[in-house]
């Protein structure tokens, strides 16, 4: 089926640092999608991406955190600066729509250790 | 707001045997949310398993189901007979459409060992 990829699979950076995280998603999707898990809890929401756009956050998109695809090349998510507290795993989602019957397709998530 | 909870971390079933993965959820919007079974598989990036997004219907795939069930809020995943290859991590989920937000919103995940 469908895949969204992500690069790197993991990461590992110095608290203040900044750090990009790349996803490649599937080719004719049109929303893109940022979510978090803290080891040990639930992946949670950051943010949605239409059309140049954030659509939706959440609490825990920080004014750290930005996202942008520029010309329909990755969809990235960048951390400027890192904290202690942005280690997770990172998991991009990419869908067609918005509607009931758009599937979120899932990559792999990137591991990001911030020390 | 909405949540969905999973009460159990970790399940161990032996194969051929029938499981049964509990959820419940709790939804904000007057209308009905739509729900969700993800899995994830060794290695490998979330995959949707099966979807319902009308109260009192089943969804099903690969042998799993589960029943949109609006009076107990529940959302439980079930399989007749499992198999060594079903081990994974089960995550239920929700997205509640009338509140204008598309986002998903999972329980905690229950991972699943199938004994040979």
């Amino acid at each position: 089926g469908p895949k969204v990829l992500q690069i790197p699979s993991h990461q590992i950076i110095d608290m203040g640092q900044m750090v990009t995280l790349n996803c490649d998603p599937v080719s004719n999707h049109l929303y893109f999608y940022w979510y978090k898990q803290i080891l040990g809890q639930q992946m949670e929401f950051l943010v949605n991406f239409y059309n140049g756009k954030v659509m939706e956050k959440s609490k825990l998109f920080k004014d750290q955190f930005s996202v942008e695809r520029p010309d329909g090349s990755y969809f990235t998510l960048k951390i400027q600066p890192t904290a202690l507290e942005d280690s997770a795993v990172y998991f991009c989602a990419s869908s067609l729509g918005t509607g009931s019957y758009a599937e979120q397709f899932f990559g792999p998530g990137t591991r990001l250790t911030v020390l | 707001g909405d949540s969905v909870t999973q009460t159990e971390g970790q399940v161990t079933v032996s194969e051929s045997k029938s499981l049964i993965i509990n959820c419940t959820y709790s939804a904000t919007s007057i209308a009905y949310p739509n729900l969700f079974w993800y899995v994830r598989y060794p290695g490998e990036g979330l995959q949707l398993l099966l979807k319902v997004i009308t109260a009192g219907q089943k969804g099903s795939s690969r042998g799993f189901e589960a029943t949109y069930n609006k009076e107990t809020t529940s959302f439980h995943l079930q399989k007749a007979s499992v198999q060594e290859s079903d081990s994974a991590v089960y995550y239920c989920a929700l997205s509640d459409p009338p509140s204008g937000s598309w986002q998903l919103i999972f329980g905690s995940g229950t991972q699943l060992t199938v004994m040979p």
